[in-house]
């Protein structure tokens, strides 16, 4: 069975700690996965893919085979982090995305 | 280009009714896919459709219909209406119908009563 499991619903961390945001998949073969955000008011967006290993406002990812896990890492959380992140993966078809529940990102000062 | 956008932004319905949500893709795209998402949950996907013909079904049932007009504009049917067909629905765009980036629109909030 494809899924994605993010077992944190909220993390709560002070502004210049270091982040790390958890997701886990079940997937038959090589996986290819993602990392949604969700601004507050905003529509879902593309913050970075594992093919691409970019990291993309200070944000990384590794894909773990072994751990079968694409935990999402910055080393010093900002206050406009704080929004709704989704960890997904491409389906066996390459034709949709299965996401997790989300994990809501809280940083303050 | 504004992007993916939908219409209405909000819409409230009866146990029972019908309903169609519309979606335009983001210029350039061919392929429409929409999505489910419950509260507190992450969007599930409905059915992607390409060349105006319907390419993949997730797991819902016929009441949830879809088309695709030759603009590849998009439109989501629901017949009878069920309280727990209450959800935000998104709709995503794309070019070709595999693995290239998708593109969110900003959603319909569909409360069914």
């Amino acid at each position: 069975a494809q899924r994605v499991t993010q077992p944190e619903k909220l993390l709560s961390v002070f502004k210049g700690a270091p982040v790390e945001l958890k997701c886990n998949y079940s997937y038959s073969g090589s996986p290819e996965l993602f990392w949604y955000v969700q601004y507050s008011r905003q529509r879902l967006q593309l913050l970075l893919r594992h093919i691409s290993r970019e990291s993309i406002k200070g944000f990384t990812a590794d894909l773990n085979k072994g751990e079968t896990s694409f935990h999402l890492k910055k080393p010093f959380a900002q206050e406009e982090d704080s929004a709704m992140y989704y960890c997904a993966l491409i389906n066996q078809a390459g034709t949709a995305l299965i996401f997790g529940k989300g994990t809501t990102l809280s940083v303050s000062s | 280009d504004a992007g993916v956008t939908q219409s209405p932004t909000h819409l409230i319905k009866t146990r029972g009714q019908q309903v169609t949500l519309r979606c335009s893709p983001k210029s350039g795209h061919d392929t429409v896919s929409w999505y489910q998402q419950a509260l507190g949950q992450g969007p599930q996907f409905i059915f992607q459709y390409y060349e105006e013909e319907e390419r993949q079904r997730g797991n819902f049932p016929d009441r949830f219909s879809g088309h695709q007009f030759p603009n590849y504009s998009s439109e989501l049917n629901v017949n009878a209406l069920l309280l727990g067909d209450s959800a935000l629905y998104l709709c995503a765009s794309r070019v070709g119908t595999g693995g290239n980036e998708q593109f969110f629109g900003p959603g319909t909030r569909l409360t069914v009563l």
